[in-house]
């Protein structure tokens, strides 16, 4: 079966530090990834997409994620945080063919440390 | 660009009442979503809608109903409301099944 597995439910980091948030799935077939970001009260926002091509894609925020078919994962990395980055953070995985197929996972929120 | 609209943003109903949760999209995405997201559970999906029309149950949809007459309003139907729904609910659309959702900000629905 289909499912996207972020292990940490929880994360905290200096500002500025560098930050990476894990995402792993189980698909059986070429995959689309998805990263959202979620603010207290708010809908979830994209980051960024990955459908085919480059493996390192760059979203809005300075986020970038990487697609690494091999370890079935699709990590998100930022470089250096900012406070405003504090959020809930989901990862989603799709299939081109179906419009019910897209999985997101439990979260991982981000907490910023002064 | 009011995007993808929710009405209630708060709500509290009791036990048997029913409600309707209305969304509306201003971008004629063909696809509509409906999600609840309970603490630490992520996004559990509904219902969805390929067009007018047409809907089609997601993965929890029991006690729930839609209805997609229109491409831009996607109502989500509660008819006996019980304490499990008791969630925060999310509409979402897209251009299409495999792109990138834009959501609402929510409803949060309390079941007493």
């Amino acid at each position: 079966a289909q499912s996207v597995t972020q292990p940490d439910i929880h994360i905290t980091v200096s500002e500025g530090a560098s930050l990476e948030l894990r995402c792993n799935y189980s698909y059986g077939a070429t995959p689309y990834l998805f990263w959202y970001v979620q603010s207290p009260g708010q809908g979830l926002q994209l980051l960024l997409k990955y459908f085919s091509g480059d493996t390192l894609v760059q979203g809005i925020k300075g986020f970038e994620a990487e697609f690494k078919r091999s370890q079935s994962s699709f990590n998100l990395r930022k470089p250096s945080v900012h406070w405003s980055d504090a959020a809930e953070y989901f990862c989603a995985v799709g299939h081109y063919s179906s419009a019910s197929k897209i999985i997101f996972g439990s979260g991982t929120r981000l907490s910023i440390r002064p | 660009n009011a995007g993808v609209t929710q009405t209630p943003k708060f709500r509290i109903l009791k036990i048997g009442q029913s409600m309707t949760l209305q969304c509306t999209q201003d971008m004629n995405h063909n696809y509509m979503y409906w999600y609840r997201q309970d603490p630490g559970m992520g996004l559990k999906l509904i219902y969805y809608s390929v067009g007018a029309g047409i809907t089609d149950k997601g993965e929890v949809p029991n006690g729930y109903n839609v209805s997609r007459s229109t491409t831009e309003d996607f109502p989500l139907r509660l008819e006996l409301a019980a304490p499990s729904q008791t969630s925060v609910y999310f509409c979402a659309s897209s251009q299409g099944g495999n792109q990138p959702q834009h959501f609402g900000d929510g409803t949060r629905l309390s079941i007493l």
